[in-house]
């Protein structure tokens, strides 16, 4: 059964300091990862995806996220946090087959702290 | 181009009634997603329309259906409704079905809440 784990419902961080939200999952199948950002009382936002090629993915707002295909993760990095990327992120897991839907894990809520 | 629009933003219902919420996807979108997100539970996969037939379906009561229209706007509707049926209900779009490498662009949800 396909699945996502992502460790820790909630981090703290510095403004200026390294973001890291793990995010590990199951798959039968290749996998396609995405990482969504949603804030409060939103809907969710793509911040990037991960289908085939470059294990190193870019997106938007300076968060870039590598595959690793051994350990089975995907993990979400930002050199610097700011106060504006206090949110709700969400890793997510496409359905695989001909299923389109996405498989979320519970979601990691990122503070920033001044 | 306007993104995924959810109507209405906030409802409250009360237990034993049913509901019927609305989504318009972005324009040239053909398949529509809808999810039930809770504090308990995270996001959950309700079913995905494209081309106006259910392609996929979580694991959900019958109590909970829905239908796309032949312009892709998508409708779903809870009947009966329970207290536990609270929560946030997303909508999304993409430009194709059942293809996971496709982006899902996600309105800004309806807020349910049932006393």
């Amino acid at each position: 059964a396909q699945s996502v784990t992502q460790l820790g419902s909630h981090v703290s961080v510095s403004e200026g300091a390294l973001v890291l939200l793990r995010c590990n999952y199951s798959s039968s199948v290749p996998p396609y990862l995405f990482w969504y950002v949603q804030y409060p009382n939103q809907g969710l936002q793509l911040l990037l995806k991960y289908t085939t090629g470059a294990t190193l993915v870019k997106g938007i707002n300076g968060f870039e996220a590598e595959f690793k295909k051994s350990e089975t993760s995907f993990h979400l990095t930002k050199p610097s946090a700011h106060m504006s990327d206090a949110a709700e992120y969400f890793c997510a897991l496409g359905g695989g087959g001909s299923q389109g839907n996405l498989i979320f894990g519970k979601g990691t809520k990122l503070s920033v702290k001044p | 181009k306007a993104g995924v629009t959810q109507t209405p933003r906030y409802l409250i219902k009360t237990r034993g009634q049913q509901v019927t919420l609305s989504c318009s996807p972005i324009s040239g979108h053909r398949s529509v997603s809808w999810y039930q997100q809770t504090p308990g539970q995270g996001l959950q996969f309700l079913f995905e329309y494209f081309s106006e037939t259910q392609r996929n379906k979580g694991n959900f009561p019958g109590r909970f259906s829905g239908r796309q229209f032949s312009n892709s706007r998508s409708e779903m509707n809870v009947s009966t409704l329970e207290l536990g049926d609270s929560a946030l209900y997303l909508c999304a779009s993409s430009l194709v079905q059942g293809l996971t490498t496709d982006t899902q662009y996600f309105g800004p949800g309806t807020r349910l809440t049932v006393l």
